[in-house]
């Protein structure tokens, strides 16, 4: 199974909402990613987890909070978010292992609407 | 720190013709790699092929395969016998190993490519 799962595939939420983007592997990867994508740009990396556990924070703001229950689920929690905050949001899970060709399998992605 | 350039915003090409995409990096790492991605317009990020730094011979996956001339800093995506489902935004990338454990993939800018009858 070499598929990253991401729930929902659509999202409009108001900006006094609070929604969670969810992403689910089963590869077996420890290392679990939240890229952000503008429309018409590269994806731009926003957090890292690794065996679990937060590694790299993009300096994102803090109105976007990431979790990672266990080894094949990684979320994204949103609240108070802005208009520009509207992208597609990608999930990616890797192996850690360093030396080896570790590509990033990338999910569908969550088209995020913020009205 | 890693930057990829890619320089054609928008590609065409005619079925069944071959067509390169052009991609050049810059890095001070002895050792990386270097990554091509497809993003249909329903926007997964589909991994293509994969060159290593220290790889002798360039990548090959099927149709896709890589020109990769290190000392000029260039990984160009040749497509050969392109095909209607070709058509997307093809997107070059460079791995940074992260000491916290995973690795970043800092991606050019993209080329939009539209495959013709």
């Amino acid at each position: 199974d070499t598929e990253v799962t991401q729930t929902p595939k659509h999202l409009v939420m108001g900006m006094t909402n609070k929604k969670s983007l969810k992403c689910e592997q089963h590869m077996g990867h420890r290392a679990m990613y939240w890229y952000k994508q503008k429309a018409k740009k590269p994806p731009e990396l926003m957090f890292v987890y690794s065996y679990e556990k937060l590694s790299i924070n993009e300096s994102v703001p803090s109105r976007f909070s990431p979790e990672c229950p266990n080894s094949s689920l990684l979320n994204l929690h949103l609240h108070a978010l802005q208009p520009e905050d509207s992208a597609l949001y990608l999930c990616a899970s890797s192996t850690n292992e360093g030396g080896v060709n570790t590509e990033a399998f990338f999910g569908q992605g969550t088209r995020l609407t913020v009205v | 720190a890693q930057k990829i350039t890619q320089t054609q915003p928008g590609m065409f090409v005619q079925e069944k013709e071959a067509v390169t995409l052009d991609c050049t990096y810059d890095t001070s790492d002895q050792s990386y790699g270097l990554f091509w991605y497809k993003q249909p317009s329903s926007g997964e990020m589909i991994f293509l092929i994969y060159q290593g730094s220290y790889d002798e011979q360039n990548a090959t996956e099927g149709r896709y395969s890589l020109n990769f001339q290190k000392a000029r800093k260039s990984a160009n995506l040749v497509i050969s016998a392109s095909q209607l489902g070709d058509s997307a935004m093809y997107f070059c990338a460079m791995r940074e190993w992260l000491t916290g454990g995973g690795n970043k993939l800092t991606f050019g800018t993209g080329t939009q490519l539209k495959v013709e009858l």
